[in-house]
């Protein structure tokens, strides 16, 4: 199985929106709406902050949102604010009853 | 609030096995969540390598499957990886984790493993 493609980088000014998009097959993303999201800072484990493509858990900023079209899922980040610089990874389940981890992207704050 | 801590050597032969524990703490390892291995070598992204239910059923990445056993011991609450003929291209960052439904809501800190002579 192939990861799903993410773009290497994304940036944007703060309070502007960004989006990031994770794109899959139908054996992963199109096929399942197990879809998280996780942000990671150097030198430190990933914390959820999307699960089941729009969801998120308690605690974590309303300005995270997801969603998913056919074969891609997006999360978006809206009123950038400087500590939103990180690292952003999808997961989606796949049909070999696994997990498969996007690419990953950095975002960065202009 | 469930807690993990992995443990285990951080330097492993080539060729040889690695083997990390993941203690849990918070919640009982008999509950309905799945508990899992990520790992994520330097500077590169993540890989989800295993996770097991509670009632003891496995799943496994297809490219470590031939490689990778999940395990876990109700009686010390904690869930083991152990990993066989490793390779320079094993040496990782890894994590352990709780599954609350379909993705990982709980994180170990993680646990450095390095495969080297």
């Amino acid at each position: 199985q192939s990861a799903p493609t993410q773009p290497v980088s994304v940036s944007g000014s703060p309070g502007q929106s960004i989006t990031i998009s994770c794109t899959g097959t139908r054996g992963d993303i199109g096929g399942y709406n197990h879809i998280s999201w996780y942000q990671q800072f150097p030198g430190k484990a990933p914390k959820l902050i999307i699960y089941e493509v729009s969801n998120r858990p308690s605690g974590v900023s309303s300005r995270f949102s997801g969603s998913k079209s056919g074969n891609t899922a997006s999360l978006t980040i809206s009123g950038l604010q400087a500590e939103d610089e990180a690292y952003y990874y999808c997961c989606s389940f796949a049909s070999s009853y696994s997990y498969v981890f996007g690419t990953g992207t950095k975002v960065t704050v202009i | 609030q469930v807690h993990l801590q992995e443990s285990g050597p951080g330097l492993v032969r080539p060729s040889g096995t690695l083997s990390l524990t993941c203690g849990v703490s918070g919640d009982s390892i008999r509950s309905e969540t799945r508990w899992s291995w990520v790992r994520q070598p330097p500077g590169k992204g993540l890989e989800w390598i295993a996770e097991i239910y509670h009632k003891g059923n496995t799943n496994y990445n297809p490219s470590l499957k031939s490689r990778a056993i999940i395990s876990m011991d109700k009686s010390r609450n904690q869930f083991s990886l152990s990993l066989s003929s490793v390779t320079a291209a094993d040496t990782a960052m890894y994590y352990c984790g709780g599954q609350g439904g379909w993705y990982v809501d709980s994180w170990g800190q993680g646990a450095l493993v390095t495969v080297s002579s």
